[in-house]
């Protein structure tokens, strides 16, 4: 079955730094990948789908990569804010496995003022 | 365009009793999936619908769960006989296609089941 990972498991950094959050999965078969955000007793807010047969996608401050063949998808937040405080979850969409979004255990993020 | 809809936010049950979860997707999407996420653990699949059928159901426990999405209304997660290893969130999330389309996933707030 699919399964992902990331890392690190939690990062506290100062405003302003830019940072990388990884993401690996065992499956390549994936149609998408798709990073969300959840915030403490909230759902999820899907912040960038990456398709199978595109390397990137960008939105504002956020740049997420793919590398299908061996698994891995990074996220990039550069300037990060205090706002950015949050757990960042990677979400590969389908694969051998199933119909369905596997989750990561996610990232914990603190921006600190 | 209101979101993924999800009620009740709270629920209280006894061992015993069953628990009924209700989500109306957002206007538009016919696909629908529902996660339970356990206290510092992620988010677990449970099952994913299309109206009227069940698509995916690899993650459903074998006994006292059960989903459905009929043709009218909100979809549905139910729970009979609760015990109090199911106290959990639970998301609904829905899209418009399935995953081969590219659709991005939008989630409710959740129902955070409480068996006591």
């Amino acid at each position: 079955k699919q399964e992902v990972t990331q890392i690190p498991a939690a990062l506290s950094v100062p405003e302003g730094e830019n940072l990388v959050l990884n993401c690996s999965f065992t499956d390549s078969a994936i149609y998408n990948l798709q990073w969300f955000r959840q915030d403490p007793g909230k759902g999820l807010t899907s912040l960038l789908l990456i398709q199978s047969s595109q390397r990137e996608q960008t939105s504002g401050r956020l740049n997420a990569s793919l590398d299908k063949s061996s698994g891995r998808s990074t996220l990039y937040i550069a300037a990060s804010q205090p706002g950015d405080s949050a757990t960042y979850l990677c979400a590969p969409g389908a694969g051998n496995y199933g119909q369905n979004f596997v989750f990561g255990p996610g990232t914990r993020l603190s921006v600190l003022p | 365009n209101a979101g993924v809809m999800q009620n009740p936010r709270h629920l209280v049950r006894r061992r015993g009793q069953e628990a009924r979860l209700r989500c109306s997707p957002m206007k538009g999407h016919s696909h629908v999936y529902w996660y339970r996420q356990l206290p510092e653990e992620g988010l677990k699949f449970m099952v994913y619908l299309q109206k009227e059928n069940i698509i995916d159901e690899s993650g459903m426990p074998k006994e006292r769960f059960s989903a459905e999405f009929p043709k009218e209304g909100p979809s549905i997660l139910r729970i009979q006989q609760v015990v109090r290893g199911d106290s959990a969130a639970y998301f609904c999330a829905s899209s418009r296609g399935q995953i081969a389309t590219n659709e991005k996933l939008f989630f409710g707030s959740g129902t955070q089941l409480s068996v006591l």
